[in-house]
């Protein structure tokens, strides 16, 4: 079974730009969450999108959203970006149930300039 | 609001040697507690969850709710399980938001 998988692994952002990341989970998947993780902050939940839907919400700016396609395929978009959200992004996905593993991606550097 | 704690960021043991690695939480109901893994330039995994009472490649952690605790033990460390492990808290009614502490990295030397 394929991983789950996360597009581009690196990006270079400016300030002020909009950005746009993908993740595609394992097969069968309806779950798909998103982590922030830097030096200072560790690892952050951002948001939980489960049948399309987002289920949970971490603590997050409006600058951060994210979608789910019917193909529980996930992307998640930081506009008017800074400094700050320099970060590894990581998406996890599961069956949707809290007794089921989630399992991560490798992750998407995003540095910006 | 939930909060998970790993005192140590760095836990260096000689092979052979037993390992704890301390995470605490806080958080007023019945949390679900997991600890996963990250091997070098592997991705994170997770390595065990409360309610399985698993021991998972010669570790095992076991839920204190008196003291708020979930430490990671296991009784001879392996060069192999140098990473960094992470603490992780799931509330009641919220599948898949996880709560993590900052980590620690395990280093075994010879």
């Amino acid at each position: 079974k394929a991983g789950v998988t996360q597009t581009p692994r690196y990006l270079i952002k400016t300030r002020g730009q909009q950005v746009t990341l993908s993740c595609s989970p394992i097969s069968g998947h309806r779950s798909v969450s998103w982590y922030q993780q830097t030096p200072g902050q560790g690892l952050q939940f951002l948001f939980e999108y489960f049948s399309e839907t987002q289920r949970n919400k971490g603590n997050f700016p409006g600058r951060f959203s994210g979608r789910q396609f019917s193909n529980s395929r996930s992307e998640m978009n930081v506009s008017t970006l800074e400094l700050g959200d320099s970060a590894l992004y990581l998406c996890a996905s599961s069956l949707g149930d809290r007794y089921h593993e989630q399992y991560f991606g490798p992750g998407t550097r995003l540095t910006v300039t | 609001a939930q909060r998970v704690t790993q005192p140590e960021k760095l836990l260096s043991v000689f092979k052979g040697a037993p390992v704890e690695l301390k995470c605490n939480y806080s958080y007023s109901g019945s949390p679900e507690l997991f600890w996963y893994v990250q091997y070098s330039r592997q991705r994170l995994q997770l390595l065990l969850r409360h309610i399985s009472r698993e021991s998972i490649k010669g570790f095992t952690a076991d839920l204190n709710k008196g003291e708020t605790s979930f430490h990671l033990k296991k009784p001879f460390a392996q060069e192999e399980d140098s990473a960094m492990y992470y603490c992780a808290l799931m509330r009641t009614g919220t599948a898949s938001k996880l709560t993590f502490g900052t980590g620690t990295r395990l280093q075994v030397t010879l």
